[in-house]
């Protein structure tokens, strides 16, 4: 049973490109969450998706935006990338009847 | 505000227990977790302990939450060299809504 999957696995772009990150949820899956993590620091909460709607949004400005798709898969976008976003982005999924999330492995993303 | 507090380091000797220790500021927290993660991968749910209960244990690992001090603890018995990582504690405040991860706790084990 493959559990979160996330692509690509690692990734660079210039300061004010724009960027997608892709994950497909752990099959049964329904809700996706993405994380931001800093080096040397715990993740920290970007926003969630579920029935294909942002149901939570943490501290992150509009640069960030989501979507998540029927098949419950989800993209995470950043415009205007800033040396500052260079960081570990975790997907994690999970279902309304368990504890816990499933996470990705992430995308490393290094902004020059 | 929301807020998880952890140690940064922590070493062991190989058999040795370890104690990773967590505070947290929410009062409103529903479920403490604990993750690990090891170089360059993601997160791995490693226990979670709902708030109405003091303790859980599963195999090596035991949990302890003391809901008046908001202080949680991850006891590793027989703590084996695999057992190296980073551990986080996070918290929230219902089932399904956002994590507040600590910064990790590095537990490293010598031989």
């Amino acid at each position: 049973d493959a559990g979160v999957t996330q692509s690509p696995t690692h990734l660079i772009k210039t300061r004010g490109q724009q960027v997608t990150l892709r994950c497909s949820p752990k099959s049964g899956h329904d809700t996706v969450s993405w994380y931001q993590q800093a080096l040397g620091q715990g993740p920290q909460f970007i926003f969630q998706y579920y029935e294909e709607e942002e149901r939570q949004r943490g501290n992150f400005p509009d640069r960030f935006s989501g979507h998540q798709f029927p098949n419950y898969s989800s993209e995470l976008n950043v415009n205007a990338l800033l040396l500052g976003d260079s960081a570990l982005y975790l997907c994690a999924s999970s279902a309304g009847t368990e504890r816990g999330y499933t996470f990705g492995s992430g995308t490393r993303l290094t902004v020059v | 505000g929301e807020d998880v507090e952890q140690s940064l380091f922590l070493s062991v000797r190989e058999g040795d227990s370890s104690v990773i220790n967590c505070t947290y500021t929410d009062s409103s927290s529903t479920y403490l977790y604990w993750y690990k993660q090891e170089p360059g991968a993601g997160l791995q749910l490693l226990t979670y302990i709902f708030s109405n209960m003091d303790m859980k244990q599963d195999q090596r690992l035991t949990v302890l939450l003391n809901k008046k001090d908001k202080h949680l603890s991850l006891r590793i018995a027989d703590t084996q060299t695999g057992d190296s990582a980073i551990y986080f504690c996070a918290e929230s405040t219902l089932s399904g809504t956002a994590l507040i991860f600590g910064k990790g706790t590095t537990l490293s084990v010598s031989s």
